[in-house]
């Protein structure tokens, strides 16, 4: 089956250092893959997408390219800002099986400090 | 437009109680799902929708019943709520795959306590 494994946190950076998050697959086929970030106290929101190899996501800053050799869909952003400090979710969606369904992996928080 | 939307925000029940969860969605969306968020464990599938009428299993369905009797509304129900129901609920919609993908939209969720 689909799954998707992120690098465990929290992950505390300073204002303005570089960040990497880390996102590998498992899947059939070529799926499209996405990251999506949830702030406190609120639902998840798409950050940024993919959907065929060697695409590059980006959004705000961040960017993730979809690495089909490595199976991996690593998220970057050169400066990070408090305001970035949340929960970061990678996901997968299958080409296979009907509903359009995510799988998501366990999701990795990010805090930014002054 | 308020996206999605859930009802209630939060709720505390005692083990055996039950209990039903609102979505609602003013997007015309086909497509609806029920997450659970726990920690360390990321967001599962319970149940979703992919038109009125319509339900399947998703990841973790036991303990939980859906309906989708109309296409803006998709409820969760627990019928005699356990300790290992707690958990934060999202609600999502979206539109049927027209190419490689689609976004799906996420509600602000439900955090659900069952002493």
């Amino acid at each position: 089956g689909n799954s998707v494994t992120q690098m465990e946190g929290p992950v505390t950076l300073s204002e303005e250092a570089f960040l990497t998050i880390n996102c590998t697959y498992t899947a059939t086929g070529y799926p499209s893959l996405f990251w999506y970030v949830q702030y406190p106290g609120e639902g998840l929101q798409l950050l940024l997408k993919a959907t065929k190899a060697d695409d590059k996501g980006s959004n705000k800053g961040f960017e993730a390219t979809y690495r089909k050799e490595t199976t991996s869909f690593h998220l970057e952003k050169g400066s990070v800002q408090v305001s970035d400090s949340a929960v970061y979710f990678c996901a997968l969606m299958g080409l296979t099986g009907g509903g359009n369904k995510l799988t998501f992996g366990t999701g990795t928080q990010l805090k930014v400090e002054l | 437009n308020a996206g999605v939307t859930q009802t209630p925000k939060f709720r505390v029940l005692k083990t055996g109680q039950s209990m039903t969860l609102l979505c609602a969605q003013d997007m015309n969306h086909e497509y609806m799902y029920w997450y659970r968020q726990d920690p360390g464990m990321g967001l599962r599938l319970i149940h979703y929708s992919v038109g009125e009428g319509t339900t399947a299993k998703g990841e973790v369905p036991d303990g939980y019943n859906v309906s989708r009797l109309k296409k803006q509304n998709f409820l969760l129900g627990l019928e005699s709520a356990a300790p290992s129901q707690t958990s934060v609920y999202f609600c999502a919609s979206s539109p049927p795959r027209e190419g490689l993908y689609n976004e799906q939209f996420f509600g602000p969720g439900t955090r659900l306590t069952v002493l």
